[in-house]
């Protein structure tokens, strides 16, 4: 079955990169997200990657995959405080995602 | 964007009613919508997938009587909890899968208090 991994906890620095990781073991996986949950809230789809690229920069976000290792990470440039909140990895295909435990990142001043 | 309407955002029953919650696409259709509950401080279980116009697939330790979906249109699916008791207290999220890309949007959940 798949299992993606991701460590729970993460404290930046305000205005330092934030790098997110998350491994996944379904190689037959289509896409990758990063979604991102404030407190109360649903899931808000930051950035996905197709399973044929390497990288993908989108303003403050990049995301890196290593399909060899089953790797992926989130970069977030300028971390601000309002990038506090729980982001989660996911892969899937055309019929279901299989998600990560999420990292809680937490921005300090 | 792509976004996904969810109804209602917060809901406080008593044991034993039923509680019915609706998930919209409303800029797009959504061949697909599923239907995750999240505990606090842990992920989103997948808990069914619904395809307009057949019987949602659920997963396994999912009580199908319990949870009832149905997908009526292509931009409306709605989830009911039967006779809900208190460890049917959970957030309920729903997310659709459709426009560019083909990729899932969630609704902003459901969180549902059973007293």
């Amino acid at each position: 079955g798949e299992d993606v991994e991701q460590s729970l906890f993460l404290s930046v620095r305000e205005g330092d990169s934030s790098v997110i990781n998350c491994t996944y073991t379904d190689s037959s996986s289509t896409y990758l997200y990063w979604y991102k949950q404030e407190p109360g809230a649903g899931l808000q789809l930051l950035t996905y990657i197709f399973s044929n690229m390497d990288m993908k920069q989108d303003q403050r976000l990049t995301v890196l995959l290593n399909k060899k290792d089953k790797h992926l990470s989130l970069r977030i440039a300028d971390t601000q405080t309002g990038d506090s909140a729980i982001y989660f990895c996911a892969e899937g295909n055309d019929y279901k995602l299989s998600f990560g435990a999420g990292t809680t990142v937490t921005v300090r001043a | 964007g792509a976004v996904v309407s969810q109804h209602p955002s917060w809901v406080i029953c008593k044991s034993g009613t039923s509680v019915k919650i609706e998930c919209r696409s409303l800029d797009f259709q959504a061949t697909t919508m599923f239907w995750y509950r999240q505990f606090p401080k842990q992920s989103l279980m997948l808990m069914a997938t619904s395809n307009e116009g057949s019987k949602a697939t659920y997963e396994q330790g999912v009580e199908k009587d319990k949870f009832l979906i149905n997908h009526a249109s292509l931009t409306l699916s709605t989830l009911t909890v039967t006779s809900a008791h208190p460890e049917d207290s959970s957030f309920y999220i729903c997310s659709a899968r459709g426009g560019t890309g083909n990729i899932q949007y969630f609704g902003a959940g459901t969180r549902l208090s059973v007293l």
